[in-house]
């Protein structure tokens, strides 16, 4: 198995851009989250998938944030207009039971 | 919600010593302990777990323990190795399907 898959691996834009981060959770795995980290709030869950459905978006941080799963082997956080602050690595995770996590390579997120 | 103190945030010790990460968590309702690696520029991975009807696991030089009573659990390793270092997190679960994330503890190994 190739693991949960993120693309793409660096991103760097300017403030004010759309971001679109992209997963492919392991498949037969039917709960996919998102997560942001960075050195001043660590591990920080932002959203989570269960069979496709959003099930906790409580923490995203603000209406710039959205994410999807259209379909259980995609998903997409995207953030319009970015912001500096937004800079940070975005994880994506996938598990077959609601505890044990699998995480992806991370997404590094630059905004000028 | 559930809240997760790690401690230290950051360990240095000398090749073969043994190192010990501790965390607490807040609540009594959390059933499942996972310790995860972090090197740099990596994924955190997940190295070794515990579920809430067993005090203590071992995996090789790693092993873990969990006091339910006290609210707290350990990672401990044996015959540190410089490839040991990395930053460790643990964490607890909260409700069904999520993880609260402790914040870290950076361990430095020195040959």
């Amino acid at each position: 198995d190739a693991g949960v898959i993120q693309s793409p691996r660096h991103e760097v834009t300017e403030m004010g851009q759309e971001v679109t981060l992209r997963c492919k959770p392991i498949s037969g795995h039917d709960y996919l989250f998102w997560y942001r980290q960075t050195m001043m709030r660590g591990l920080e869950l932002l959203i989570y998938f269960n069979n496709n459905v959003p099930i906790d978006d409580s923490g995203m941080p603000e209406d710039r944030f959205s994410a999807k799963m259209p379909n259980a082997s995609f998903s997409t956080l995207k953030i319009q207009p970015s912001e500096p602050r937004d800079s940070a690595v975005y994880f994506c995770a996938s598990s077959s039971s609601p505890d044990t996590q699998y995480f992806g390579p991370g997404t590094r997120l630059t905004v000028l | 919600g559930e809240n997760v103190e790690q401690h230290p945030s950051t360990l240095s010790v000398q090749e073969g010593d043994s190192a010990v990460i501790k965390c607490t968590y807040s609540d009594s309702a959390s059933n499942y302990f996972p310790w995860y690696k972090q090197e740099l520029g990596k994924r955190p991975q997940l190295i070794i777990d515990i579920r809430s009807n067993v005090g203590e696991k071992k995996d090789q030089r790693i092993a873990v323990t969990l006091n339910k009573t006290a609210k707290h659990f350990s990672l401990h390793i044996t015959e540190t190795q410089p490839e040991d270092s990395a930053v460790y997190f643990c964490a607890a679960n909260e409700g069904y399907s999520t993880l609260t994330f402790g914040k870290g503890t950076m361990l430095l190994v020195s040959p």
